[in-house]
């Protein structure tokens, strides 16, 4: 089955832990993203990697980083997450960009930062 | 900035009727936009997409409709089902890179 898939779904950690979510994906796209999703202010893309080895700033990068090794995976690193930083964060891709084809999204990983 | 946004937060219509969910975007410039849908504890899931170029496009009871010179989109669904019931978000495409998305609009279907 075509699919993005996170993990974990849900974590609870405390200030200046460092965490990593994994995000990988099964349709050998080229494009990934990462999304956080705040009550009233809607999806708000954090970094994007149009492939292998090339990644750039989204709207609100502050605070994380991001790796592409591998076309399928493209884990999400909060090295020092503060409770700022709680949010539903949402993993895409998609074949070639986000203007050419449609975003294909995982089910999220609920942060909690305390 | 740009940005995409919905004219009605919530929307409640009866099962069996034609349900229309509203997006204005700023971004004169922008050519792709997508329709997602988003069920409680999943990710958005792709419903529809348009680009600029065409002024409506019909999927399996849903058709989106751009009107470029209000700058409007629209999501229309036929006969709505409970299973429709979801948060539904407009995006555009924002210089190729990235899309902005608009805050959802809350569908509840009533029995």
């Amino acid at each position: 089955e075509a699919q993005v898939t996170q993990n974990p779904r849900y974590l609870i950690t405390v200030t200046g832990k460092k965490l990593t979510v994994t995000c990988s994906q099964n349709m050998n796209h080229e494009y990934m993203s990462w999304y956080r999703q705040d009550p009233g202010l809607g999806l708000r893309q954090i970094y994007y990697s149009m492939n292998v080895e090339v990644t750039d700033k989204g709207d609100v990068p502050e605070g994380y980083k991001v790796s592409r090794k591998e076309k399928r995976n493209f884990p999400l690193i909060l090295e020092s997450p503060s409770p700022n930083q709680t949010s539903l964060y949402f993993c895409a891709s998609s074949f070639s960009g986000a203007g050419n084809s449609p975003l294909h999204f995982g089910n999220g990983t609920r942060l909690t930062v305390t | 900035g740009e940005s995409v946004g919905l004219h009605l937060p919530t929307l409640s219509v009866q099962e069996g009727d034609n349900s229309i969910i509203n997006c204005a975007y700023s971004n004169s410039a922008s050519d792709y936009f997508i329709w997602y849908k988003q069920e409680s504890g999943k990710g958005p899931q792709f419903i529809i997409d348009i680009r600029s170029n065409m002024d409506k496009r019909q999927g399996q009871r849903v058709t989106v409709l751009l009107n470029k010179t209000v700058k409007h989109l629209s999501l229309q669904i036929a006969a709505t089902q409970p299973g429709d019931s979801a948060v539904y978000f407009c995006a555009e495409n924002n210089y190729g890179q990235n899309f902005v998305f608009g805050p959802g609009t809350r569908l509840s279907v009533l029995p």
